[in-house]
C-alpha cells in the first residue's frame, strides 16, 4: 500500500495563477482532509470530506475549493493564487470508526 | 479561546536520556488525543493516541499521560535516540467533531 500520495511535491506559481493539488489514498478510508502548515505553526484545516460526496469547510477555507472525486481522491484547487497561500499543504485520511489521520508527504507551494 | 498549546517550543536532550514533551488543552469536551512526529520535509507520522477515559497508554519506547484535571497531556520517550529528533505535535478531537485540532509543535533535538 502506498498510503496517502500527493502530487506535485513542489510548485511555484505567480500571483493570480490557478492550480489543483491532487491527493489519493489506497486504504479505503472514508474521511479525507486538507491542511496547510506555515513556519512555526501547527496544521490548520482547510477543508475536509467525511465521506464520498460530502465536503465541509475547516478553519481556513477562503481562497480554496475542493472536490471529492471518488472515495480515493480528494483535490484542492486554488483559483487565483495569492502570496499568502505560500505554504506546505498536507492531505490526510481516516478510516471509519477511527480518529487517527494518516498523512501524505506534502506539497510545498510558493506563490510569487 | 480554546486552544491546544505546548509549554516549550524547543527541547534538547542527550542521547540515551528520557524526553518529556508537554501539551496543554483547554476544551474539557475533548475526548481523544494524539501525538504525531514530523521529520524535516515529511508529513506527520502517528506515534500514539489516547482516549479521554484513560490516563496512560504505552507504546514502544513511548508513553502518553493524560491529566484531565489540569487538562494536560505529555509524551514521554524513553532512551531518546538521534532518530527521535523531529517536531512533535499534539492534537485533540473536540467532542462530536470530525477533525483534529493541532498544537504548534515542539522541536526535539537529540545531542549525540
Amino acid at each position: 500500500n502506498a498510503g496517502v500520495t500527493q502530487t506535485p511535491k513542489f510548485q511555484v506559481l505567480k500571483t493570480g495563477q490557478s492550480m489543483t493539488l491532487q491527493c489519493a489514498q489506497d486504504m479505503n478510508h472514508n474521511s479525507m482532509y486538507w491542511y496547510r502548515q506555515d513556519p512555526g505553526m501547527g496544521l490548520r484545516l482547510i477543508y475536509y470530506s467525511a465521506s464520498e460526496g460530502t465536503t465541509d469547510k475547516g478553519e481556513v477555507p477562503n481562497g480554496y475549493n475542493v472536490s471529492r472525486l471518488n472515495k480515493r481522491e480528494f483535490s484542492l484547487r486554488l483559483e487565483s493564487a495569492a502570496p499568502s497561500q505560500t505554504s506546505v499543504y498536507f492531505c490526510a485520511s481516516t478510516g471509519q470508526g477511527g480518529y487517527e489521520q494518516y498523512f501524505g508527504p506534502g506539497t510545498r507551494l510558493t506563490v510569487t | 479561546g480554546e486552544s491546544v498549546g505546548l509549554h516549550l517550543p524547543t527541547l534538547s536532550v542527550q542521547e540515551g536520556d528520557n524526553s518529556i514533551i508537554n501539551c496543554a488543552y483547554s476544551n474539557s469536551a475533548s475526548d481523544y488525543f494524539i501525538w504525531y512526529k514530523q521529520e524535516s520535509g515529511k508529513g506527520p507520522q502517528f506515534i500514539i493516541d489516547i482516549r479521554s477515559n484513560m490516563d496512560k497508554r504505552q507504546g514502544q519506547r513511548v508513553t502518553v499521560l493524560l491529566n484531565k484535571t489540569v487538562k494536560h497531556l505529555s509524551l514521554q520517550i524513553a532512551a531518546t535516540q538521534p532518530g527521535d529528533s523531529a517536531v512533535y505535535f499534539c492534537a485533540e478531537r473536540k467532542g462530536g467533531a470530525n477533525n483534529l485540532f493541532f498544537g504548534t509543535g515542539t522541536r526535539l533535538t537529540v545531542i549525540p
